[in-house]
């Protein structure tokens, strides 16, 4: 089946650095989600990126969808303990996909040292 | 604004019962999906409702999943009989239809199942 490929899949970080992670596919994706999850809740919309190219912020998160349209970036800048959590990137495929059908990442575990 | 609901929060059952799992999706979203997260993998869609009607079932395992959305309001996941490859996390999101918003799928905290 398609496949995102999420990296890293951990990060052990101190506070106030930048973050960066990733998720590459060989297929083409008309759609990138980012989301995190704490512990116990569901996933929460961060981005949505529909246009490829396209830089997004959310405060001090960004994010980009390829040019290539097979992937997309999340930085986060400034990191705070709060950012602690799983980030997860999600897509819909351009093609061979149905609308509404998300792919996901198996996530990068982000932990911030105080 | 509520968000999507789900019930139970946790679940735990024997290999071979029955478990009904609800999902109450933010007013006025006509757009449901059912997704998965077994231990250690992916999350991943098992099937998507555009008001009461089934737009895409393609992720649902076997027939032992049944999901309904009669009204096309809330929706429930019905496992029957389980299995212990079942045990997992079941989340359901919901979104507006409409072009450009549907894709922005807002989930609620999942149901944790656990077949014993």
């Amino acid at each position: 089946g398609q496949q995102l490929n999420q990296s890293p899949q951990s990060m052990f970080i101190q506070e106030g650095e930048d973050v960066s992670m990733n998720c590459t596919s060989s297929s083409i994706f008309n759609t990138w989600l980012w989301y995190k999850q704490d512990p116990g809740e569901g996933p929460v919309l961060l981005i949505a990126l529909y246009k490829a190219g396209e830089l997004t912020s959310n405060g001090r998160l960004t994010a980009q969808f390829g040019i290539t349209r097979k992937d997309s970036f999340l930085n986060i800048s400034a990191s705070i303990p709060s950012d602690v959590g799983i980030y997860f990137c999600a897509g819909q495929l351009a093609y061979g996909g149905s609308q509404g059908n998300l792919i996901f990442g198996k996530g990068t575990k982000l932990s911030v040292k105080p | 604004e509520a968000g999507v609901t789900q019930f139970p929060s946790h679940s735990v059952i024997e290999k071979g019962q029955t478990v009904t799992l609800r999902c109450d999706p933010i007013s006025g979203h006509d757009n449901l999906y059912w997704y998965r997260r077994v231990m250690g993998k992916e999350i991943k869609f098992l099937l998507h409702f555009v008001k009461e009607s089934k737009q895409d079932e393609s992720g649902m395992p076997n027939n032992r999943f049944l999901a309904e959305r009669t009204g096309g309001t809330y929706s429930t996941l019905k496992v029957q009989p389980a299995e212990l490859e079942d045990s997992g996390v079941y989340f359901c999101a919901s979104s507006h239809q409409g072009q450009g918003g549907s894709n922005e799928q807002f989930f609620g905290p999942g149901t944790r199942l656990t077949v014993l």
